[in-house]
């Protein structure tokens, strides 16, 4: 069965600084997709990234960053010089692809401060 | 306008009484989606259908139920509220391209 564990349950952080939100995830398939969500305050849910189970190049998007780790069954997400906007839960997510479906499994998300 | 539109946004009902959210897309997905949302359990998928004739039931389907009246609009349903029913609901679409779920802006739903 997939899985997707944040142990991280709340993370506050002083703005300016990196930080890094874990994710690991649990799959019996070889064909898989990841994807990270923000959810801010207003409650609303934004898609950030996805990363298919073919690709383990790191991503980089301003001062987001990704480190995917197969070997690990890892799907790390890094924010540099973090800002206040960035406080928000952010989910990571898993899905698995079989004959045309496509079904998602999220973490327990990661609360995320950044204090002025 | 939103792609994903859910209604009401919020809600309070009484325990016993009959709800229905609902849900609307114009991204001319296929698939949708129900998931409640619960402090520290993440999202969890209630139902799903991948088109008109299609429904499935997801992790916690017990005590609703959904219909997919046409391809853009899938409704959420609880026979007889209860108050651990209380939650924050989404609707999500995905297309076949598997490049993630679009997701509505949510229903919040307490139960008293």
């Amino acid at each position: 069965a997939q899985k997707v564990t944040q142990a991280q349950t709340e993370i506050s952080v002083v703005e300016k600084e990196d930080v890094t939100l874990d994710c690991v995830y649990e799959t019996r398939d070889t064909t898989y997709y990841l994807f990270w969500y923000k959810q801010p305050p207003s409650g609303e849910l934004v898609f950030l990234i996805r990363r298919n189970s073919f690709d383990e190049q790191n991503e980089i998007s301003g001062r987001y960053s990704w480190n995917f780790q197969k070997s690990t069954s890892s799907f790390n997400f890094t924010i540099t010089a973090s800002q206040v906007v960035d406080s928000a839960v952010y989910f990571c997510a898993l899905s698995e692809v079989y004959n045309y479906g496509q079904n998602f499994v999220f973490g327990p998300g990661t609360r995320l401060s950044v204090l002025p | 306008d939103a792609d994903v539109t859910q209604t009401p946004r919020n809600r309070i009902t009484k325990t016993g009484k009959r709800i229905m959210l609902e849900c609307s897309q114009t991204k001319g997905h296929d698939r949708m989606y129900w998931y409640r949302q619960d402090p520290g359990l993440g999202l969890r998928l209630i139902y799903y259908s991948f088109d008109v004739k299609d429904i499935n039931k997801g992790e916690i389907s017990d005590g609703y139920s959904v219909s997919r009246q046409a391809q853009a609009k899938f409704s959420l349903s609880l026979e007889s509220a209860i108050p651990n029913q209380t939650a924050l609901y989404f609707c999500a679409t995905g297309g076949r391209d598997n490049y993630g779920y679009t997701f509505g802006s949510g229903t919040r739903l307490t139960v008293v």
